[in-house]
């Protein structure tokens, strides 16, 4: 079965900082690999995903991955933390017709 | 994009009662649903797989007794949580897969809190 494994339980940057959450993937398959950000007390928000195409990926807020298959990372960037990105961030992985499989999350504070 | 209804969004019970959580396809035939929880701080975990009109297939450590998921119909699908207790409060989530697809759609979501 396909697995992820999230590098880091919390990140702490500085507002404006470049922010570096990072996340590896177990999969037989060619992958389907997703970030999704979580704030208190609320669901799971899709930031970004990638199927197949571009390796780069961009999404929301000003977040991207890129989808390394020798690495077989998808390390979630962005180049300027701003303190509303403060939350939780989960990898995921599926793949077609099967289940998601949801990384341990990385807590990311923003420090003024 | 497709969407899936997922209620009541916040349930409160008394231990020992049952709760019913629905998630509901709007605009896909979902074949195939997963249910997850997360407990506080903690990441989503699946707890079972239902295909439309055949049993679930659970996790193992998740009691298929106590957490009964019915998937009658390919665009409803039911976790109901059988004598609750405190320990079972938690965010349950329901994921839709769309087999002509292969995409997976989430619910929003419900809280539930066993007092």
């Amino acid at each position: 079965a396909q697995s992820v494994t999230q590098l880091g339980s919390h990140v702490s940057v500085s507002e404006g900082a470049l922010v570096l959450l990072r996340c590896n993937y177990s999969s037989s398959v060619p992958p389907y690999l997703f970030w999704y950000v979580q704030y208190p007390n609320q669901g799971l928000q899709l930031l970004l995903k990638y199927t197949t195409g571009a390796t780069l990926v961009k999404g929301i807020n000003g977040f991207e991955a890129e989808f390394k298959k020798s690495e077989t990372s998808f390390h979630l960037t962005k180049p300027s933390a701003h303190m509303s990105d403060a939350a939780e961030y989960f990898c995921a992985v599926s793949v077609p017709n099967n289940d998601m499989r949801f990384g341990a999350g990385t807590r990311l504070t923003v420090k003024p | 994009g497709a969407v899936v209804s997922q209620h009541p969004s916040r349930v409160i019970c008394k231990s020992g009662t049952s709760v019913k959580i629905e998630c509901r396809s709007l605009d896909f035939q979902a074949t195939t649903m997963f249910w997850y929880r997360q407990f506080p701080k903690q990441s989503l975990m699946l707890m079972a797989t239902s295909n439309e009109g055949s049993k679930a297939t659970y996790e193992q450590g998740v009691e298929k007794d106590k957490f009964l998921i019915n998937h009658a119909s390919l665009t409803l699908s039911t976790l109901t949580v059988t004598s609750a207790h405190p320990e079972d409060s938690s965010f349950y989530i329901c994921i839709a897969g769309d087999y002509l697809t292969g995409e997976l759609f989430f619910g929003e979501g419900s809280r539930l809190t066993v007092l």
